[in-house]
C-alpha cells in the first residue's frame, strides 16, 4: 500500500510549549485523519479533515489538510502533562482501506 | 452504551496453537478492521471487511485469518503459520459514510 511519512518519530519538550508533527504522502487523498493513543489503549480519533486547504481546531490541537492533499500538520499548543501519548495520521485508501502513520512519541518534562 | 469490545485483553498461547481474538461492535457499523501493533511501532493492517460476508487482505495479512459473518462482529484467528503472533492487536470500526474509525481497546497477544 502506499506510504505515510509521519515525522518526527519522537519528540521530547518541556511542559507548556508547543508542538508540530506533520504527516506525508506521494497520493492524493481525499481525507486526513488524527489519533491519539495512551499506553496500552486503542487509538482515539482526535481531529478529521475532509478538504484541501481545510483548517480545524479542537481545543488546544489544530490540523491542517495541505492545499496539495498530500500532507497534513499536526499542532499542540501549550502541551500539558496529559499531552503524552503516541500520535497517528491516518488516511483512506481505495475503498475504506483504512492506513496509518509509524506515529509520533510525545514525551513531555515536567 | 454503544461501543466496540475486544476481549480478552491478554491473552497467553503456547507456541503452535491457533488463537482467536474477538471484536464486537454494537454502532451499526458497516466496516471493520483489524491492525497489529509492535513495540514503538505504528500500526499494520492485517484485514479488513467493509459489508458481511466479505473481507479483504491488508498489507500484514500472511498467518491470520477473519470471518465476516455478522455485521456486528470480526473475529480475527493468528495460526500457527504467523512466524512472530507476539504483538498488541487492535479492532475497528467505521460506517461506509463516515470514515472516522472508532477503536476497541486491544488485546495483548503473548506467545510462548
Amino acid at each position: 500500500g502506499q506510504q505515510l511519512n509521519q515525522s518526527p518519530q519522537s519528540m521530547f519538550i518541556q511542559e507548556g510549549e508547543d508542538v508540530s508533527m506533520n504527516c506525508t504522502s506521494s497520493s492524493i487523498f481525499n481525507t486526513w485523519l488524527w489519533y491519539k493513543q495512551d499506553p496500552g489503549e486503542g487509538p482515539v480519533l482526535l481531529i478529521a479533515l475532509y478538504k484541501a486547504g481545510e483548517l480545524t481546531s479542537n481545543g488546544r490541537l489544530t490540523a491542517q489538510f495541505g492545499i496539495t492533499r498530500k500532507d497534513s500538520f499536526l499542532n499542540i499548543s501549550a502541551s500539558i502533562p496529559s499531552d503524552v501519548g503516541i500520535y497517528f495520521c491516518a488516511e483512506i485508501q481505495g475503498a475504506q482501506k483504512l492506513v496509518f502513520g509509524q506515529g509520533t512519541r510525545l514525551t513531555i518534562n515536567p | 452504551d454503544g461501543g466496540i469490545t475486544q476481549s480478552p485483553k491478554y491473552l497467553f498461547r503456547k507456541e503452535g496453537q491457533n488463537v482467536t481474538l474477538s471484536c464486537e461492535q454494537n454502532l451499526n457499523h458497516d466496516a471493520m478492521y483489524w491492525y497489529r501493533q509492535d513495540p514503538g511501532q505504528g500500526l499494520r493492517l492485517i484485514y479488513y471487511s467493509q459489508i458481511v460476508n466479505d473481507f479483504q487482505k491488508g498489507d500484514i495479512a500472511e498467518g491470520y485469518s477473519v470471518s465476516r459473518e455478522k455485521k456486528e462482529s470480526f473475529p480475527l484467528t493468528v495460526t500457527s503459520a504467523q512466524k512472530n503472533p507476539t504483538a498488541f492487536y487492535l479492532c475497528a470500526s467505521s460506517t461506509h459514510k463516515n470514515t472516522e474509525a472508532f477503536f476497541g481497546q486491544g488485546t495483548r497477544l503473548t506467545v510462548v
